[in-house]
């Protein structure tokens, strides 16, 4: 069976600062991985998708994701926060065969930025 | 990005009634997802539909039902709702299998309260 992992269930960043999420996965194959963004009361946007290829990818807002099959990880990085970067973060990971097709989430990391 | 719409919002429904929760996408998208999301909580996939006249129940058991007569129209509905339905439910949609198109796309979410 397939899973992700998000083990920080709460991160506190100041303005300004790095961050990096920690996602891990587990998968028999090469997963397609992707980091999603929620902010209070709305739907999921989409940051950023690996499916093969370079292991790094760029997503929208400035942030990044790094594959490393040795470590079944697929963290998210971001030189620098903007207060508007407060929300919930999302890894999912889509295979074939588990899920029901469907997307597997992890259960989310709180992004909270300090001034 | 894709363009999809869920209505209502938000909605505060008492206890017992039929309610129908609507999902349109305007990119001719193949497949369409529903997932239930509790407050704080991860996404878990609860419908999703390969094509028209394709439903399929997903990993979460849910008394909801779907129904997929048009490509872009994917809605769900609770015949009895009851307080154990509040959740936010979003709807999905991907273009199509394999490579790229698998990429899901989320609507802004619907809000139920059932008092």
């Amino acid at each position: 069976a397939q899973s992700v992992t998000q083990p920080d269930i709460h991160i506190t960043v100041s303005e300004g600062a790095s961050l990096e999420l920690r996602c891990n996965y587990s998968y028999g194959a090469t997963p397609y991985l992707f980091w999603y963004v929620q902010s209070p009361g709305q739907g999921l946007q989409l940051l950023l998708k690996y499916f093969s290829g370079d292991t790094l990818v760029q997503g929208i807002k400035g942030f990044e994701a790094e594959f490393k099959r040795s470590q079944s990880s697929f963290n998210l990085r971001k030189p620098s926060v903007h207060w508007s970067d407060a929300a919930e973060y999302f890894c999912a990971l889509l295979g074939v065969g588990g899920g029901a097709d469907g997307l597997t989430f992890g259960k989310g990391t709180h992004l909270i930025i300090q001034p | 990005e894709a363009d999809i719409y869920q209505t209502p919002r938000y909605l505060v429904i008492g206890t017992g009634k039929k309610i129908t929760l609507e999902c349109s996408q305007t990119m001719g998208h193949d497949k369409m997802y529903w997932y239930q999301q509790d407050p704080g909580m991860e996404l878990h996939l609860i419908h999703y539909s390969y094509g028209v006249n394709s439903t399929e129940k997903g990993d979460l058991s849910s008394e909801s039902t779907v129904s997929r007569i048009r490509t872009e129209h994917f809605p769900l509905t609770l015949e009895s709702a009851r307080p154990s339905h509040t959740s936010q439910y979003l709807c999905a949609s991907s273009p199509r299998l394999g490579g790229a198109g698998n990429t899901i796309y989320f609507g802004e979410g619907s809000w139920l309260t059932v008092v």
